[in-house]
């Protein structure tokens, strides 16, 4: 079993619908969670953290923790076709250490 | 503030060669990581140093070493070069103390072996 979990997609969604990204991990000690961003031949970009059981929200970004579940989502609403890329999943457990998902690719259509 | 910085952008390499890649992370920033990203792999941590010592390090050959200066700006260095080599490399920044310590990723190196 893998460390951190995606779905590989892509997952389309047409443009101004709410895309739902979700992640799972295996570590319960897990502490911290971190959703990037990545466009095609660039560098992660931070989109959001969690560390608390719930909901976060900034912007038209959600961020949604279950640490019960080991699980953890990302909700982009009125999705646009700029918010294309892949989104990864990074989670910080035990050592400090940030373990990064296999990234989802999202993909908005006109 | 600058983001995170490195050098060089772009490197071609033959196998067998070494290579040393350069990150300088934000100001105030004194935890540098680098990671491995290939299509194949997605983003592998390679090692994580922080006030000059090496903190946490992935599973990766021997081949792979780093060090961070006084100043935080760190290196990373591959040893005989092999194809398997070619990926982009990313080196991230955080700060430490209390709080979360999020990363934030410079610009990478696309290091091709040939």
């Amino acid at each position: 079993q893998k460390e951190v979990e995606q779905n590989s997609g892509p997952l389309s969604v047409p443009e101004g619908a709410i895309a739902s990204l979700n992640c799972t991990y295996s570590d319960r000690g897990s502490q911290s969670f971190f959703w990037y961003r990545q466009y095609s031949g660039k560098s992660p970009e931070l989109i959001m953290f969690i560390y608390s059981n719930g909901d976060k929200e900034d912007g038209r970004f959600t961020a949604q923790l279950n640490k019960a579940s080991q699980y953890v989502s990302l909700l982009i609403r009125d999705s646009q076709p700029s918010d294309s890329a892949t989104y990864l999943c990074a989670v910080r457990g035990g050592g400090n250490k940030l373990t990064f998902g296999t990234g989802t690719q999202l993909k908005v259509e006109l | 503030k600058a983001g995170v910085t490195q050098t060089p952008r772009y490197l071609i390499k033959t196998r067998g060669q070494q290579v040393t890649l350069s990150c300088s992370p934000i100001s105030g920033h004194r935890s540098v990581s680098w990671y491995q990203q290939t299509p194949g792999q997605g983003l592998q941590f390679l090692f994580e140093y922080f006030s000059e010592t090496q903190r946490n390090k992935g599973n990766f050959p021997g081949r792979f070493s780093g060090r961070q200066f006084s100043n935080s700006r760190s290196e990373m260095n591959v040893s005989t070069l092999e194809l398997g080599d070619s990926a982009l490399y990313l080196c991230a920044s955080s700060s430490t103390g209390t709080g979360i310590h999020e990363q934030y990723f410079g610009p990478g190196t696309r290091l091709t072996v040939t």
